[in-house]
């Protein structure tokens, strides 16, 4: 069992820039998510899919943010043209199936500068 | 809609029990969660509990729930200073994401 697996651990970026970050999910866990933890706070749900379909996404999740899961494995997140309040952890976890235990990643440490 | 709150801050000493307690929001929750986060860390699933039992016990923690009042508590025994660290309570609900509270931050003194 190799956990979830987030990449890159830490991105610095400049304001106005593209960034791109990659979730690994545990092998067969068909439900994959993406939440925000912003310093202090608890982690909130910006969007999830079954396998490779997107079926929610929170209204925190802005025009900027898109996120895809094309062969129902990996799945990225991309943020557009960013800002300093996009400064945050971005934590990747996976379920089996519905009603099954969430497994989080390390997560991604973004710093926008 | 869905809350989850929780108190800020617990400061306890080694070797005696922390208890963290979480109140809800939604009566639809099918499992409620315990997480612990070490500083620039994800997070770890401690334990679980299923929204019809009241009690689950996990070697050194205890999960207590009370639906009524939807009210969730962790008690860890016998506190170690590994266990300082910030944890967050998550409701399951039907849609299956997860709501977490704020986090409590437990400070371990020797």
């Amino acid at each position: 069992d190799t956990g979830v697996s987030q990449d890159p651990r830490h991105k610095i970026t400049k304001r106005g820039q593209n960034v791109t970050f990659r979730c690994d999910p545990i092998s067969e866990h068909n439900r994959l998510y993406w939440y925000r933890q912003t310093l202090g706070q608890g982690p909130e749900f910006l969007t999830y899919f079954q396998n490779e379909a997107q079926l929610e996404k929170s209204r925190l999740l802005s025009d900027r943010f898109s996120a895809e899961r094309p062969k129902g494995s990996f799945s990225t997140l991309e943020i557009q043209r960013t800002e300093q309040g996009d400064s945050a952890m971005y934590l990747c976890a996976s379920s089996a199936s519905v009603g099954e235990k969430l497994f989080f990643g390390s997560g991604t440490q973004l710093s926008v500068l | 809609g869905e809350d989850v709150e929780q108190s800020l801050f617990l400061s306890v000493r080694e070797g005696d029990s922390s208890v963290i307690n979480c109140t809800y929001t939604d009566s639809s929750s099918t499992y409620l969660y315990w997480y612990k986060q070490e500083p620039g860390a994800g997070l770890q699933l401690l334990t679980y509990i299923f929204s019809n039992m009241d009690m689950k016990q996990d070697q050194r923690l205890t999960v207590l729930l009370n639906k009524k009042d939807k009210h969730l508590s962790l008690r860890i025994a016998d506190t170690q200073t590994g266990d300082s660290a910030i944890y967050f309570c998550a409701e399951q609900a039907a849609g299956n994401k997860l709501t977490f509270g704020g986090g409590t931050r437990v400070l371990v003194k020797p």
